[in-house]
């Protein structure tokens, strides 16, 4: 299994640009997230997703959009970047939760730079 | 939004030195998650814990969770420069089983 994926690795985009990096996890996870990550501010919830076909704001979704066509796949996109949105973004997926949070697996995540 | 706030920011200490970090809340959680991170890569879970004034080991690593579950630690014995990470706890209460995060503690063992 190749767990989770994310597509670009690495990205220089100029302001005003769009783009859509993409998830994919082989694990049939029904939940998927996206985070971004700061110095010094820990994981920021982007959006998440709880199934196919279903989306959720998280703590900083200005700015951003989401897309669960397949279960397998999350696409987080930017339609007109800002230099503000210049960081490091994660994707993660979970299994179903039961009792408690389940355990989130991780990609290796998206380092996005906004000139 | 819950709040947890993770002590110290930052922490540079010598091989086989103990050390604590702490992660802090006023909010009551129903679990609580550790969670490492090496340069350049995801978080990688290191455990969860779900009962008041339960403590896991794993290896060299201590996990407390407090006993009104609103505070969390882990203690670190002789640590390695393997354990050089930021460590970073994630709470989830509720009916949410989304986790929030605290800003992390940035490890480093110099050999």
């Amino acid at each position: 299994n190749a767990g989770v994926t994310q597509t670009p690795k690495f990205r220089v985009l100029k302001t005003g640009q769009s783009m859509t990096l993409l998830c994919a996890q082989d694990m049939n996870h029904e939940y998927m997230y996206w985070y971004r990550q700061d110095p010094g501010m820990g994981l920021r919830l982007i959006h998440y997703s709880v199934g196919e076909g279903t989306t959720a704001k998280g703590e900083v979704p200005d700015g951003y959009n989401v897309s669960r066509l397949k279960k397998q796949n999350f696409l987080l996109g930017l339609e007109s970047a800002a230099p503000s949105q210049t960081s490091v973004y994660f994707c993660a997926s979970s299994y179903r939760p039961g009792i408690s949070a389940e355990t989130q697996y991780f990609g290796p995540g998206t380092r996005l730079l906004v000139l | 939004t819950q709040l947890l706030e993770q002590s110290p920011q930052f922490l540079s200490i010598q091989e086989g030195e103990n050390l604590t970090v702490y992660c802090n809340s006023s909010s009551v959680f129903s679990s609580l998650q550790w969670y490492r991170q090496e340069p350049g890569e995801g978080p990688v879970l290191l455990v969860t814990v779900v009962t008041g004034g339960e403590v896991k080991k794993l290896k060299r690593l201590t996990f407390q969770f407090g006993d009104a579950r609103k505070d969390s630690s882990l203690h670190i014995t002789a640590a390695q420069p393997g354990d050089t990470g930021l460590y970073l706890c994630a709470g989830s209460s509720g009916g949410s089983y989304i986790p929030t995060f605290g800003r992390g503690t940035s490890l480093i063992v110099h050999p």
